[in-house]
């Protein structure tokens, strides 16, 4: 139990599109889930947490409005990076707490590779 | 605050020797620790982790870490090294708002 899927796995978009990418939550209800991103050789970097119904907290120095946020279920959020720049390629994980767990376990996506042209 | 040091960002190792990786940790309050295995292009996968009880954690694939309170850390140890533990190793601590810090990683080589 405790799978978190993500969609797409691989992205490639021209400079100026926006990117939606989708956090789910398979066989359990998600209490709060959390946003990363990995440059290659890295470390993960948190963007920010994500719990259904709220509104999104961003880790100091990330764009809210460049990477939107919303968790409109308690088994899917979904990252929207719009205006996508070269800079923003990079390998996106997300994680997921269960609801009801007593331990903070991070259940973690396959993660998204965004490439942008 | 809370802080992770992973001591050697790349540790090679002999197939069938003792792999060794090290974590230190800071944390205000008692911290949950985990230790993930990545594999190139994906996702993290849990090894093991402590909350509370038992300092030395078993988890899986052999490997087993002990949570040293007076030393703040959390090292990752495997008796025997396999071909298939080649791969990214990060250490994170949680707190209790389930906001995690991941070390920088160690990548970990086995030679044959």
């Amino acid at each position: 139990g405790a799978v978190v899927s993500q969609h797409p796995s691989r992205v490639i978009c021209k400079s100026g599109t926006s990117v939606k990418i989708e956090c789910r939550s398979l066989d359990f209800q998600a209490t709060t889930m959390f946003w990363y991103r990995q440059f290659p050789k890295q470390s993960l970097m948190l963007m920010a947490t994500s719990n259904e119904g709220s509104k999104a907290t961003y880790e100091q120095g990330v764009e809210k409005d460049k990477f939107l946020i919303n968790h409109a279920s308690l088994t899917l959020s979904t990252l929207t990076v719009t205006s996508a720049h070269p800079e923003d390629s990079s390998f996106y994980i997300c994680s997921a707490t269960r609801a009801g767990g007593q331990d903070n376990e991070q259940f973690f996506g396959p993660g998204t590779r965004l490439t942008v042209l | 605050a809370q802080s992770v040091t992973q001591l050697g960002s790349h540790v090679s190792v002999s197939e069938g020797a003792l792999v060794l990786l090290r974590c230190n940790y800071s944390s205000s309050v008692p911290p949950y620790l985990f230790w993930y295995v990545q594999y190139p292009n994906q996702g993290l996968q849990l090894l093991l982790k402590y909350t509370t009880g038992a300092t030395l954690v078993k988890g899986i694939n052999g490997f087993e870490a002990e949570f040293k309170k007076s030393e703040t850390s959390f090292h990752l140890t495997k008796p025997s090294a396999h071909m298939s533990d080649a791969a990214e190793y990060f250490c994170a601590v949680t707190t209790n708002a389930g906001k995690s810090t991941f070390g920088d990683g160690t990548t970990l080589t086995v030679k044959p």
